[in-house]
């Protein structure tokens, strides 16, 4: 079964400008999380969505938002971008219920320049 | 606060020796503990799960260990390959309100030299 897509692999943006990122998780998942990893760092938990909604959040500015659709594929967006916002930016799906294992996508790596 | 601190922050071994990785944490409650490696650009693949009844977990190369007591694990990389050079990653999920809350540790850094 195919695993946690992630598009683009790659981007590039100049400051003040904002972008949209693309997950779409494993086949019969409803819960996405998103995830900040910058070098030093580890992973930063951003938002979880489950079933359209957004259930958890974590300590990042309004700058920062998602959505989920009804197929349960989800969207990161982040409005004027800052230089620290350069990261790899991780989606994981999960059944949402329960002890559950999330699977993680292969990231998008954001440049801000 | 929840948090999960892992040590050394990096390191290099040779090829075919063992290590160790630590994991502290001090998360509570506790539902279970993951390690996870992540190969450079790529996503975090889970190595292996532990409930709170469990002390140790093969899969193949790796075995982890739990102390739920002292609230440490670790993660032992029996005769190393280059391809273990990677960023080792301990995960304590805790019961919350809507199913588990992950609490990732920074990670070890690991370079695997010939």
């Amino acid at each position: 079964k195919a695993g946690v897509t992630q598009t683009p692999r790659y981007l590039i943006k100049t400051r003040g400008q904002q972008v949209t990122l693309s997950c779409s998780p494993i086949s019969g998942h409803r819960s996405v999380s998103w995830y900040q990893q910058t070098p030093g760092q580890g992973l930063q938990f951003l938002f979880e969505y489950f079933s359209e909604t957004q259930r958890n959040k974590g300590n990042f500015p309004g700058r920062f938002s998602g959505r989920q659709f009804s197929n349960s594929r989800s969207e990161m967006n982040v409005s004027t971008l800052e230089l620290g916002d350069s990261a790899l930016y991780l989606c994981a799906s999960s059944s949402g219920q329960g002890s559950t294992e999330a699977f993680f996508g292969q990231g998008t790596r954001l440049t801000v320049v | 606060k929840n948090q999960v601190e892992q040590s050394p922050q990096s390191l290099i071994i040779l090829e075919g020796k063992n290590c160790t990785l630590q994991c502290n944490y001090t998360v509570s409650p506790f539902s279970n503990l993951r390690w996870y490696k992540q190969d450079t650009g790529r996503g975090p693949v889970s190595l292996t799960i532990m409930t709170f009844s469990e002390n140790t977990k093969s899969n193949g190369r790796y075995t982890a260990t739990l102390d739920a007591d002292t609230k440490q694990s670790s993660l032992h990389i029996t005769a190393s390959q280059l391809s273990d050079s990677a960023s080792y990653i301990c995960v304590v999920s805790a019961p919350g309100e809507y199913g588990n809350k992950l609490v990732f540790g920074a990670g070890t850094i690991l370079r695997v030299k010939s």
